[in-house]
């Protein structure tokens, strides 16, 4: 079973702190994803990463930043939190189709960071 | 640049009933389309790919390239069945590497 895994389920944050969310996946997939869920907007790509230090933008990247210095960890950073990114964030992972497997295109999530700033 | 429309942010059903969640897409390229699902307290997973033309649990939908759309159908709701669904769309980003675009999401309830 893939396991994605998000190393902290409720944070609280004042305005102006720097906060940083890990994402831990174990089963060597290549590719990672940032999602921001909020209700009635859905899920919004952050960033993703396709590789070791490969990252780009997804539709919502402003304010954050992310690192990917090993295959299997993704951390997204927030530089300077606001209260306008309180918000339940999700981490995914998937296979990429340069293995020459089939490219399932599944997601495989964690369980999300709940984040609280104040 | 693709988009996932679901019109119905709620959607409520009593048990044994049909219920149809509504799913289209805007995409340029060739289409992959996926349902996922979240019950309460649970992590998002996949519910069901257009390519498998797979059934879960009585789910089915139809990937309708004419009308853009992707519903997703089950002929008697159960209360289990209750969730957020979100349709998804996979577009590529150059060579094998690829995205999904999420809707908004639908909130289905199943009463007794």
């Amino acid at each position: 079973d893939v396991k994605v895994t998000q190393s902290s389920r409720y944070l609280v944050k004042r305005t102006g702190e720097k906060v940083f969310l890990e994402c831990v996946q174990d089963m060597d997939h290549e590719n990672m994803f940032w999602y921001r869920q909020d209700p009635g907007l859905g899920l919004r790509l952050i960033y993703f990463s396709y590789d070791v230090k490969m990252k780009e933008k997804g539709d919502i990247p402003e304010g954050y930043s992310v690192s990917r210095e090993k295959k299997e960890r993704f951390s997204l950073i927030l530089e300077s939190a606001s209260t306008n990114q309180t918000s339940m964030y999700l981490c995914a992972s998937s296979l990429s189709g340069r293995r020459g497997t089939s490219n399932t295109g599944e997601l495989f999530f964690g369980e999300g960071s709940r984040l609280t700033v104040l | 640049a693709q988009r996932v429309t679901q019109p119905e942010k709620l959607l409520s059903v009593f048990k044994g009933a049909p219920v149809e969640l509504k799913c289209n897409y805007s995409y340029s390229g060739s289409p992959e389309l996926f349902w996922y699902v979240q019950y309460s307290r649970q992590r998002l997973q996949l519910l069901l790919r257009h390519i498998s033309r797979e059934s879960i649990k009585g789910f089915t939908a139809d990937l309708n390239k004419g009308e853009t759309s992707f519903h997703l159908k089950k002929p008697f709701a159960q209360e289990e069945d209750s969730a957020m669904y979100y349709c998804a769309l996979k577009a590529d980003s150059g060579g094998s590497n690829y995205k999904l675009t999420f809707g908004k999401g639908t909130l289905l309830t199943v009463n007794p």
